[in-house]
């Protein structure tokens, strides 16, 4: 069956940095765009990057356009999100999701992992 | 990009009743509509996509409605495990994806 788990969450100061993985397992990771999508505290979801099958292809929000970068390693099956210039606005659970690949809904996630942006 | 706007942001419904939530769009997403399911601790999961399509395994007292701007998910005969938060997810025009901001159903 298809999974996605996040890892590398966690507490940071503003300003630093942090990566996340998403380890993708039960179908053929290269060939399907991914997604980060999060959830702050109290607020909606919020789509934050999406990365072509091939990775040739990357999007983003503008509030995170220039801060965020999203990369596949197609050959271990993960996705990752490199987040830098943090700010107290990004803490927020960060999940992954599988694009479905014809209509660009996100048929399946991972459970999610806490970043916390506080000095 | 296009707003989503969900409605109620609370709802209150006996199990056994049925449930009704909105989703509008700030403009037409034609079909481009997709339904999730949230509970706490586990990860989001797709209930509806094309509006009314339900996806893999979902039962059939979901279902969605609607097209354009204004669209609707249904549950019917609630149970004890549909309730959650639920949001609706616009791909029609995308950068960026866009989401409601979420109804949490609740047990009367």
């Amino acid at each position: 069956q298809v999974q996605l788990v996040e890892a590398g969450g966690g507490v940071v100061q503003p300003g630093r940095s942090l990566r996340l993985s998403c380890a993708a397992s039960g179908f053929t990771f290269s060939s399907y765009a991914m997604h980060w999508v999060r959830q702050a505290p109290g607020k909606g979801l919020e789509w934050v990057a999406l990365i072509s099958y091939d990775a040739y292809n990357k999007y983003y929000a503008d509030s995170v356009k220039g801060r965020f970068t999203i990369s596949r390693d197609n050959s271990n099956n993960t996705l990752y999100l490199q987040m830098n210039s943090l700010r107290t606005e990004d803490t927020a659970v960060y999940y992954c999701a599988r694009d479905d690949g014809w209509l660009h809904y996100f048929d399946y996630w991972g459970q999610g992992t806490l970043v916390t942006v506080s000095s | 990009e296009i707003v989503m706007t969900q409605s109620p942001a609370t709802l209150s419904v006996s199990p056994g009743e049925s449930a009704t939530l909105s989703c509008r769009a700030s403009q037409s997403v034609n079909y481009n509509l997709a339904w999730y399911q949230r509970k706490p601790g586990q990860a989001p999961r797709l209930l509806i996509y094309g509006a009314s399509t339900r996806a893999t395994g979902i039962p059939a007292r979901f279902s969605g409605s609607g097209s354009g701007t204004e669209f609707t998910l249904t549950i019917s005969s609630l149970q004890s495990e549909d309730f959650a938060v639920y949001y609706c997810h616009q791909y029609n025009n995308w950068p960026p994806h866009t989401f409601g901001q979420g109804t949490k159903l609740e047990i009367k």
